[in-house]
C-alpha cells in the first residue's frame, strides 16, 4: 500500500514564525501536490512537483513556498507565517505512468493554527 | 479547466442507492471524470475514475452521458459509514481541481 505520511498532525505556530511542514511517500512516485482545505472551499492546490527540483504553482501559491530535494519529500514552507493561513494541510502523490494515473495518494493532514 | 457543479449536501438512509451528479457544461476533450471521497479528519481517496459511458468497481458506479456535460457518482446500497464529502474533478493528467464537493449523510 502506498503511504503518504506528514511531519504532524497539529501545529500551532505564532504570526511571522516560518514554518515547515513535511511530506514523505514511499512509493517512488514522481509527483507531488500541496493543498489546503478550509469549510465550504473544498481542496485548493498550492503547489505541485513533476519531479525532483522541479516545481509548478498551483492556485494560491501566494505566501508558500515548496522544496523537492529528494523524490520521496516534499516541504511546503510559510515563509512568514499569519493567521489566515490557520488551514488544514494535506499532501498528495501520483505515479502518473501508473495505469489510475489519476489518482492521488493522500496524506493524513496537518492542521495548523497561527495565533 | 472544465469547472464542476455539485449540490452542497445529501441526505440518504441505510440500504438506499445513492446518485450524486456532477455537471461539466465546458468539459474538454482531454479530459476525464474522477471521483474522491473524503471522510472526516482524513485525506481524500480515489473511487473511481471514467471518460464516457460506464464504469463500475467493487465501490461505486459512473455513468456519463454521450454529451460527457455531466456525471453520477451510483452508490449501491449505502450504510452509515459512507457518511462522508465526495468530490467530482474533471480535467486531463496535470489540471485537475478539488471543488467543494457533497456532503453526504446517511441516517439509519
Amino acid at each position: 500500500d502506498v503511504k503518504v505520511t506528514q511531519s504532524s498532525r497539529y501545529l500551532v505556530k505564532r504570526t511571522g514564525e516560518k514554518v515547515f511542514l513535511e511530506c514523505v511517500q514511499d512509493m517512488d512516485h514522481e509527483n507531488m501536490f500541496w493543498y489546503r482545505q478550509d469549510p465550504g472551499l473544498g481542496l485548493r492546490l498550492i503547489y505541485f512537483s513533476y519531479d525532483v527540483k522541479m516545481k509548478e504553482k498551483g492556485d494560491i501559491p501566494e505566501g508558500y513556498s515548496v522544496s523537492r530535494e529528494k523524490k520521496e519529500r516534499f516541504s511546503l514552507i510559510l515563509e512568514s507565517a499569519s493567521t489566515n493561513q490557520t488551514s488544514m494541510y494535506l499532501c498528495a502523490s501520483r505515479s502518473p505512468g501508473h495505469l489510475s494515473s489519476y489518482e492521488q495518494y493522500f496524506g493524513p493532514g496537518t492542521r495548523l493554527t497561527v495565533t | 479547466l472544465a469547472k464542476t457543479t455539485q449540490p452542497i449536501s445529501m441526505d440518504s438512509y441505510e440500504g438506499q442507492e445513492v446518485n450524486i451528479t456532477c455537471s461539466h457544461n465546458n468539459i474538454a476533450t482531454n479530459d476525464y471524470i474522477t471521483w474522491y471521497q473524503q471522510f472526516p479528519s482524513q485525506g481524500p481517496r480515489f473511487i473511481i475514475q471514467g471518460y464516457k459511458t460506464k464504469v463500475t468497481n467493487e465501490v461505486a458506479s459512473l455513468f456519463i452521458p454521450a454529451d460527457r456535460k455531466s456525471s453520477t457518482l451510483s452508490l449501491p446500497r449505502v450504510s452509515l459509514s459512507d457518511t462522508a464529502v465526495y468530490y467530482c474533478l474533471v480535467g486531463d493528467i496535470n489540471d485537475m481541481r478539488f471543488g467543494a464537493g457533497t456532503r453526504l449523510t446517511v441516517k439509519p
